[in-house]
């Protein structure tokens, strides 16, 4: 078992909706949450950066982490055809700021 | 520009032949990380460096790799005798005292 689990996609969803991307994780030893957006041929770009449980909003992204059941969520509102890109998550321990990727899943929002 | 910069952006090499990357952090970051990253795959961890030291490797990071960090500032990324294996994007990031991981746009390595 991989220490994170990312459905790879393909997701594709017309403008305006509601797009939700999930990833799970087995250690629990994984304390920081960090979703990334990474367009083709770029580097990642840091979109939410979480600790706790519950859930942190950033203009129409909210994200959401379930440390009880190792379950970590990201929602973007109204998507728009600039956010089709491979959505990254990643976590970390307490004092290792290493970080443990998913594989990223690839959004596609259609006009 | 003040982000993370990685050059060149794309190295095409013969197999055999040494490349190298370099990656300038973010100024007032101390941390700076390396990972690879295949396609259709998240970025690996390399290894990283807290100033000039480099505190972990991965089991990745074969005898082929090497990776400096001169002074704790900019950290050169060197791979010898490359195979087409080694093919993929090269990521350099570092990392605000909060913890927060900024990446570079990447070096992408093609080997034929």
């Amino acid at each position: 078992q991989k220490e994170v689990e990312q459905d790879p996609g393909p997701l594709s969803v017309p403008e305006g909706a509601i797009v939700s991307l999930n990833c799970t994780y087995s250690n629990s030893a994984f304390q920081y949450f960090m979703w990334y957006r990474q367009y083709s041929r770029k580097g990642p770009e840091l979109l939410m950066y979480t600790y706790s449980s519950g859930n942190k909003e950033d203009g129409r992204f909210t994200a959401q982490v379930d440390k009880s059941s190792k379950y970590i969520s990201l929602f973007i509102r109204d998507s728009q055809p600039s956010d089709s890109a491979t959505y990254l998550c990643a976590m970390r321990g307490g004092s290792n700021y290493k970080l443990t990727f998913g594989k990223g899943t690839l959004l596609t929002v259609n006009p | 520009d003040t982000g993370v910069s990685q050059d060149p952006r794309h190295k095409i090499t013969k197999r055999g032949q040494n490349v190298t990357f370099r990656c300038d952090p973010i100024s007032e970051h101390n941390r700076l990380y390396w990972y690879r990253q295949t396609l259709g795959q998240g970025p690996e961890f390399l290894t990283y460096f807290q100033n000039e030291a480099q505190l972990e490797k991965s089991r990745l990071l074969s005898d082929r790799f090497s990776a400096e960090r001169p002074k704790g500032s900019f950290s050169t990324l060197e791979i010898q005798r490359t195979e087409q294996g080694d093919s993929a994007m090269y990521l350099c990031a570092s990392s605000s005292p909060a913890g927060e991981l900024f990446f570079g746009e990447g070096s992408r390595l093609t080997v034929l």
